[in-house]
């Protein structure tokens, strides 16, 4: 069965600090892909990036970047500068299969505030 | 181009009443999926459909929860009788059965049920 774990239940940091969010993933399956999605105060679920399993090439989009490790089974996020309006709860998901339209497994979730 | 369309945002009903959610996934989107976010259990898939059909529906937590979708741009998750542990975030999204598999989120309906 699949498991993603979020270790850090909540992160607090000041305006302009660089912080890590932290995933951890287990799956069987050689094809797999992973997510992470946002949600702020509002409620709603924000995509924010996929990666598929025979990627592991980092991505950089703007303050956010996303580091990959097959060795390590994790696909840890870090916003750069971060800034108030990035408090939101950060959620690492994973997807075995592309074929099937299947299902997300989420972690638990990261409460990131970032304090003025 | 529309989001995943949720309706109600909000619903407050009492223990025993009959409570539809309703969905309107993406146009084109051929995948549609209802989540359920607790505090206690996080966020966990009910069922979901491809292509108008269920395709895998072992996290409806009990009978009293039916999901259909009678066509490609409408879903309804229904709970009967409501009972207070019911009371959680439903979302629904849909994603398209291509290789980039990303599902979109609709902004959730708020169960109370009371």
């Amino acid at each position: 069965a699949q498991k993603v774990t979020q270790a850090q239940t909540e992160i607090s940091v000041v305006e302009k600090e660089d912080v890590t969010l932290d995933c951890v993933y287990e799956t069987r399956d050689t094809t797999y892909y992973l997510f992470w999605y946002k949600q702020p105060p509002s409620g709603e679920l924000v995509f924010l990036i996929r990666r598929n399993s025979f990627d592991e090439q980092n991505e950089i989009s703007g303050r956010y970047s996303w580091n990959f490790q097959k060795s390590t089974s994790s696909f840890n996020f870090t916003i750069t500068a971060s800034q108030v309006v990035d408090s939101a709860v950060y959620f690492c998901a994973l997807s075995e299969s592309e074929t099937s339209g299947s299902r997300l497994t989420f972690g638990e979730g990261t409460q990131l505030t970032v304090n003025p | 181009d529309a989001g995943v369309i949720q309706s109600p945002r909000h619903e407050v009903t009492e223990m025993g009443q009959e409570v539809t959610l309703r969905c309107k996934p993406i146009s084109g989107h051929n995948s549609l999926f209802w989540y359920r976010q607790t505090m206690m259990r996080g966020l966990e898939l009910l069922i979901y459909f491809n292509n108008n059909v269920p395709i895998d529906d072992s996290g409806m937590p009990e009978d009293r929860f039916s999901a259909k979708m009678p066509n490609a741009s409408f879903s309804t998750l229904k709970i009967q009788p409501s009972e207070p542990r019911d009371s959680a975030v439903y979302f629904c999204a849909s994603s398209l059965r291509t290789i980039k598999n990303i599902q979109y989120f609709g902004a959730g309906t708020r169960l109370s049920v009371l």
